[in-house]
């Protein structure tokens, strides 16, 4: 059968609530930032991107926090609804290449 | 609407019996990229084209073949499917390396 999958960190909030994901990423030369929605069955969706000489980016209800001291990459959603139900995936552009690398998701859980 | 179009959604095939996915974008997009995901699992880069230079990753198991006859296909190809080769596989396109992607919706393939 299927290899088992690793548990996503899950993440819970009630609907109207401000949620907060965070990520870690690993190539202190990255220069460029993404975060993704994936809904089951689906392709990964862009939401926000950030660069490298950013530090905080605003979209609707969402942003995007940068700290490169850290390796720290957040991102906010204001006023959770529903249907931000879906994993959520940071990926960054590293200095080989220039591919998008992904990292761990977390599974958000919006609780009506 | 541009768009990138993976069939089939689904995809069943028998354990070492070879296996096709497609990929066709509309977007005009230089770069095409081929990802497995497994489940609960960030999506890893298996290769990309640019244009119709190959670049494969170097974890990429000899087992998994691509193919680029022109700009708007590109094709993943399985030799010998293992149970372990059961996923989700992702086509991106962009226009240049790294940025501005554009996921299909992914086929899933069961081995059997």
């Amino acid at each position: 059968g299927e290899n088992v999958g690793l548990h996503l960190p899950t993440l819970s909030v009630q609907e109207g609530d401000n949620s907060i994901i965070n990520c870690a990423y690993s190539n202190s030369a990255s220069d460029y930032f993404i975060w993704y929605k994936q809904e089951s069955g689906k392709g990964p969706q862009f939401i926000i991107d950030i660069r490298s000489n950013m530090d905080k980016r605003q979209g609707q209800r969402v942003t995007v926090l940068l700290n490169k001291t850290v390796k720290h990459l957040s991102l906010q959603i204001a006023a959770t609804q529903p249907g931000d139900s879906a994993v959520y995936f940071c990926a960054e552009r590293g200095n080989q290449g220039g591919k998008l690398i992904f990292g761990q998701g977390t599974e958000l859980s919006v609780k009506p | 609407d541009a768009m990138v179009i993976q069939n089939p959604r689904y995809q069943v095939t028998q354990f070492g019996k070879p296996v096709t996915l497609s990929c066709s974008q509309t977007l005009n997009h230089n770069v095409m990229y081929w990802y497995q995901q497994k489940s609960s699992q960030a999506p890893k880069l298996l290769f990309h084209y640019y244009d119709k230079d190959f670049n494969n990753e170097a974890d990429t198991p000899d087992n998994f073949q691509s193919r680029r006859p022109n700009t708007s296909f590109c094709f993943l190809d399985i030799r010998s499917p293992g149970l372990g080769d059961a996923a989700m596989y992702l086509c991106a396109t962009s226009r240049i390396t790294g940025y501005g992607y554009t996921f299909g919706s992914g086929t899933r393939l069961t081995v059997v």
